[in-house]
């Protein structure tokens, strides 16, 4: 099946700093990824819509220029948690659809900020 | 965001058990999915269900999408230990609107087997 390579797989940052979180579709284009967040025994909870070559689209409640998205690539998604706090630690994954709909999902990136 | 009813919250078996959950929802979906989520670990992929009234069926893992497209039941036969996990539903609109491709996810099943 199709392989998403999400990257680093655990961070820990300090208060303050920034933190970049890179997912790729190493077999497939992706013209859209998802970015979603998800807390110790929760659900996953979908934080916004990465379209290739556009600006990309959040779901209420979270902020735009905390949570920066750049989808510069077909194959690539960036997701930037800036001057992180540590109510931004929690468990980030991305996913990407493929041509047949399909969505695949990234291994998840593990945020800790101190 | 909107959740889907995802039941029960978790189980506790017998290895060779079999498991049943299920979702449901007040909106409709065009398409089912579930996934299995191992600890620190992206969901993989079970089954995915694109007809109402759909069954599907991926080795000892069964499927169905309910007739009312608002509603899916996963059965797990004969359970092993490596079943543990975290299984998620998921519901996705795939004609259009904002929603399109935007999965909704249910609250989660842990499974615990025990051996």
């Amino acid at each position: 099946g199709a392989v998403v390579s999400q990257h680093p797989s655990w961070v820990i940052c300090k208060s303050g700093t920034s933190v970049k979180i890179e997912c790729r579709s190493l077999d497939f284009q992706a013209t859209t990824m998802f970015w979603y967040r998800q807390f110790p025994k929760q659900s996953l909870m979908l934080m916004a819509t990465s379209n290739e070559g556009s600006k990309a689209t959040y779901e209420q409640g979270v902020e735009k220029d905390k949570f920066l998205i750049n989808h510069a690539s077909l194959t690539l998604s960036t997701l930037t948690v800036t001057s992180a706090h540590p109510e931004d630690s929690s468990f980030y994954i991305c996913s990407a659809r493929d041509r047949s709909e399909k969505l695949f999902f990234g291994s998840g990136t593990q945020l800790s900020v101190l | 965001g909107q959740q889907l009813n995802q039941s029960p919250q978790s189980m506790f078996i017998q290895e060779g058990e079999d498991v049943s959950m299920n979702c449901t929802s007040s909106s409709i979906f065009n398409t089912w999915l579930w996934y299995k989520q191992d600890p620190g670990e992206g969901p993989v992929l079970l089954i995915a269900l694109y007809k109402a009234g759909e069954l599907t069926s991926n080795g000892r893992l069964t499927a169905q999408f309910g007739i009312t497209r608002k509603d899916s039941f996963l059965n797990i036969s004969a359970s092993i230990p490596s079943d543990v996990g975290i299984y998620f539903c998921a519901g996705q609109l795939r004609a259009g609107g904002t929603s399109y491709g935007k999965l909704t996810f249910g609250q989660g099943t842990i499974l615990t087997v025990h051996p």
